[in-house]
């Protein structure tokens, strides 16, 4: 199937633990993405990367800290958790030559308790 | 800064009425303009593209640059069409694509 897989789909961890969620996209993308979609559905870019290098950084904790080992690849890790960090976080992928549609995994989804 | 309004947050209408979300763009160049669609627990999805020109669902979105609009309408809703729907733009190149805050569609029966 060709898609953007993102592991895990939930997580539940407890306050002050390190986790990270990884995420595969086999679409030959040049771009990719992760964004936060909070309990009010607010959909928030976090970090885009083009052939693995970081293009955009919004404002995030340093907490958070993504890693692209290839630009298939794009993984979040994120450090101390806090209970405000529990949110849907969604990796995506786009390629600018097709008109920077983006395609979304389906989600992970972080409660931490 | 590119800027995507959506100014409601919930849209109720009955089955068989018309569509119509809203979508107001900030950006005075030529952006590219998406809706997103996500159905309840799922992934979000494109739902069309404004240069594509098509009908997808029976969804359509008209670009009206002088109103800076973007606003998706279908003439008659069916209970399927029920998801949270997003407006996207994009400036241009890879820079990042802004999402408006989304209006969820109920559909009632």
């Amino acid at each position: 199937d060709t898609a953007v897989s993102q592991t895990p789909k939930y997580l539940v961890t407890q306050m002050g633990n390190d986790k990270s969620i990884k995420c595969e996209q086999n679409l030959g993308h040049d771009t990719m993405y992760w964004y936060k979609q909070d309990s009010k559905k607010f959909l928030k870019i976090m970090f885009s990367y083009n052939n693995k290098e970081l293009i955009i950084n919004e404002t995030v904790p340093n907490r958070f800290s993504p890693k692209s080992p290839d630009k298939a690849h794009l993984n979040l890790h994120i450090n101390s958790l806090e209970l405000g960090d529990s949110a849907v976080y969604f990796c995506a992928s786009s390629l600018r030559e097709a008109g920077n549609t983006i395609y979304f995994g389906e989600g992970s989804w972080l409660t931490v308790v | 800064a590119q800027r995507v309004t959506q100014p409601e947050k919930l849209l109720s209408v009955f089955k068989g009425a018309p569509v119509e979300l809203k979508c107001n763009y900030s950006y005075s160049g030529s952006p590219e303009l998406f809706w997103y669609v996500q159905y309840s627990r799922q992934r979000l999805q494109l739902l069309l593209r404004h240069i594509s020109r098509e009908s997808i669902k029976g969804f359509t979105a008209d670009l009206n640059k002088g109103e800076t609009s973007f606003h998706l309408k279908k003439p008659f809703a069916q209970e399927e069409d029920s998801a949270m729907y997003y407006c996207a733009s994009n400036s241009g190149g890879y820079q990042k694509v802004t999402f408006g805050t989304g209006t969820k569609l109920q559909v009632i029966p």
